[in-house]
């Protein structure tokens, strides 16, 4: 999507090991999230930003931690993968005060944990 | 957080009218109503958002009942490019002035030729 970028778009790693997804914006948006999404659940949220350095947990935070440093960037660390992070994560970008409404979401990263 | 309820799947003839229902029975009087779609493994797609008014945009229609419990999203024209995962969500207000948007599992609308 435009204004939102994902990466990497799929990674294969190993139980154990710490991963890192970045999730970057252009569209200078105060607030972002990160999501997960697997069958049976649907999208679930892991953390969010509500600016530089303020962030807050979602439903399923535990085994995830963020950081927010600047505006453009979010990073969602698994800090050991475990398989059960094996998941399609999402990352949002949304600023109701600019007038555009709604979340902007990424295209998603494909986390494969063997 | 306010929940929602949707049906699990849904089907419709390509070129009539789709009516997505939605039930929010626990609504708060200033938590809004937003309807988003996910084609295939897509990020999800912002649709139509409202409080009390009926909305129109160039994707759809909602209609909200008097009371706030329930909505209608509704896609005039279904094409088969319609055919995705609607979510319906109610808006949570954080701090910091963010809005969160729990979603559930949606509605699959399948658009038939």
């Amino acid at each position: 999507d435009a204004g939102i970028t994902q990466s990497p778009r799929h990674k294969v790693t190993e139980t154990g090991t710490p991963v890192t997804l970045r999730c970057h914006q252009t569209e200078n948006h105060r607030y972002m999230y990160w999501y997960r999404q697997d069958p049976g659940h649907g999208l679930r949220l892991i953390h969010y930003s509500y600016g530089v350095k303020d962030t807050d947990k979602g439903e399923v935070s535990d085994g995830y931690s963020v950081s927010r440093s600047k505006t453009e960037d979010f990073l969602l660390t698994l800090e050991s993968a475990t398989s059960s992070q094996t998941s399609v994560y999402f990352c949002a970008i949304s600023d109701p005060g600019t007038g555009v409404y709604g979340y902007t979401f990424g295209s998603g990263t494909r986390l494969t944990v063997v | 957080d306010a929940k929602t309820t949707q049906p699990t799947s849904m089907d419709c003839a390509e070129g009539r009218a789709a009516n997505l229902p939605c039930n929010h029975s626990t609504i708060s009087g200033n938590e809004y109503v937003y309807w988003y779609r996910q084609i295939h493994s897509q990020g999800p797609q912002y649709i139509i958002h409202g409080l009390k008014n009926n909305e129109t945009n160039e994707m759809a229609s909602l209609i909200i009942t008097e009371d706030r419990k329930s909505s209608t999203l509704i896609l005039p024209h279904a094409t088969l490019r319609d055919t995705a995962v609607y979510y319906c969500i109610v808006r949570v207000s954080t701090q910091g002035g963010s809005e969160k948007l729990v979603f559930g599992k949606g509605t699959k609308l399948t658009v038939n030729p």
